[in-house]
């Protein structure tokens, strides 16, 4: 049975660039979240998805990014203009209506 | 808002030492608690969880007693492996339940020396 799965697991990009991120959800899971993880900040909820519709969205930037839920099989980060700040790890997880929450691996955005 | 305070950044250890990391919550609600670990290169993955008053939650040694009193979830292991190296979060989810986003504490580095 296979966990969530994120795509691509690490991404460079230049200043001012697009980054786009992909989270495919385990199976028969109603809900995607996102979360980011730094060093500094620690790991911070971004947004979430029940049954493809956006819920909750309390974490996101207000500007340059925005999530995505087009098919029960995978949801979409986008970053516009990436900048330096924007550099972490975000994590996808899902869960079918329990509360624990299952994460995948992450995707590591390194901004130059 | 909620929050999670975890009181050790860092912890080390040798092996078969006794452990405790100290979580405290404040929420607005009842909410479910519960401690994940990471490993490097990985998401978090749940370790336990306890969803009401002096429920003990616990998985490969590791418990914690859910204190509504003290709004306390600590983490403790009576004898530590150079395997439970690693980092641990303890966190909270409100809002009745499913569904519902995660409010994480800054995290434990747990080291373990054999």
């Amino acid at each position: 049975n296979a966990g969530v799965i994120q795509t691509p697991r690490h991404k460079v990009t230049g200043k001012g660039q697009e980054a786009t991120l992909w989270c495919e959800p385990i199976s028969g899971h109603s809900a995607v979240f996102w979360y980011r993880q730094t060093i500094v900040q620690g790991l911070e909820f971004l947004t979430y998805f029940r049954n493809q519709a956006p819920i909750d969205d309390s974490g996101m930037p207000k500007e340059r990014f925005s999530a995505q839920m087009p098919n029960q099989s995978h949801s979409t980060l986008k970053i516009q203009s990436t900048q330096p700040q924007d550099s972490a790890v975000y994590l996808c997880a899902s869960n079918w209506g329990q509360d624990t929450q299952y994460f995948g691996p992450g995707t590591r955005l390194l901004v130059l | 808002g909620d929050s999670v305070t975890q009181t050790e950044g860092q912890v080390a250890l040798s092996e078969e030492d006794f452990l405790t990391i100290h979580c405290n919550y404040s929420a607005s609600g009842y909410p479910t608690l519960f401690w994940y670990v990471q490993y490097p290169g990985e998401g978090p993955q749940l370790l336990f969880r306890a969803s009401r008053d002096k429920e003990k939650g616990s998985s490969r040694g590791f418990e914690a007693t859910y204190d509504k009193g003290t709004t306390s979830f600590h983490l403790r292991k009576a004898s530590v492996q150079e395997s439970d190296s690693a980092v641990y979060y303890c966190a909270l989810s409100d809002l009745g339940g499913s569904n519902a986003k995660l409010t994480f504490g800054k995290g434990t580095k747990l080291s373990v020396k054999s």
